[in-house]
């Protein structure tokens, strides 16, 4: 148990699907990410939230809609994806932006598009 | 910015020698430097830290590293690689309120 939670572990949708992923962390951090993880590419930092408050969005296709409704919850709705958005889909939470204690990962939930 | 650089992305161990993984970073400001590792189908969990105090960090199963600031560098090492080392490293630096990753170590042990 890391304490950071994600559900489900495996996901296999195809591209008219809506989908969400749930990741609950019971580690009382105040800072939430989304990461991007593909094969044979480096880690890419898709959403941050701070205080529930969306603190950054890069550049990500919209067909990605997160959602934070508290400091212990953050869900990543998924609608119309495309095969190269199959990857780990990594959440992560932090106390204070990380600088102390780094990040706690949950174990990612592996999406397939078909 | 801060970022940090991991060279080669792959890297081969023989069980039982030495593990030695870089990592050099670039930081305007005292840095904050980690290690994670990443085994198959898994998040990454912290192996070690470094944030003040004495520059030689050890870490769980076994691993440790030093941070050198004339050289601007935070190497992992292990003395004896183990089977169970095989996995993915991810060297980080904290900066512009967020951790920085570098693009990651893929470790192969082989018998």
């Amino acid at each position: 148990e890391t304490g950071v939670t994600q559900t489900p572990r495996h996901l296999v949708m195809g591209m008219t699907n809506k989908k969400s992923l749930k990741c609950e962390q019971h580690l009382g951090h105040n800072a939430m990410y989304w990461y991007k993880q593909s094969a044979k590419k480096p880690l890419e930092l898709m959403f941050v939230y701070n205080f529930k408050e969306q603190t950054e969005n890069n550049s990500v296709p919209s067909r990605f809609s997160p959602e934070c409704p508290n400091s212990s919850h953050l869900f990543l709705h998924l609608h119309t994806l495309q095969p190269e958005d199959s990857a780990l889909y990594l959440c992560a939470s932090s106390q204070d932006e990380g600088k102390g204690r780094g990040y706690t990962f949950g174990s990612g939930t592996r999406l397939t598009v078909v | 910015a801060q970022s940090v650089t991991q060279l080669g992305s792959h890297v081969s161990v023989s069980e039982g020698a030495l593990v030695l993984l870089r990592c050099n970073y670039s930081s305007s400001v005292p840095p904050y430097l980690f290690w994670y590792v990443q085994y198959p189908n898994q998040g990454l969990q912290l192996l070690l830290k470094y944030t003040t105090g004495a520059t030689l960090v050890k870490g769980i199963n076994g691993f440790e590293a030093e941070f050198k600031k004339s050289e601007t560098s935070f190497h992992l090492t292990k003395p004896s690689a183990h089977m169970s080392d095989a996995a993915e490293y991810f060297c980080a630096v904290y900066g512009n309120n967020r951790l920085a990753f570098g693009k990651g170590n893929q470790v192969v042990v082989i018998p």
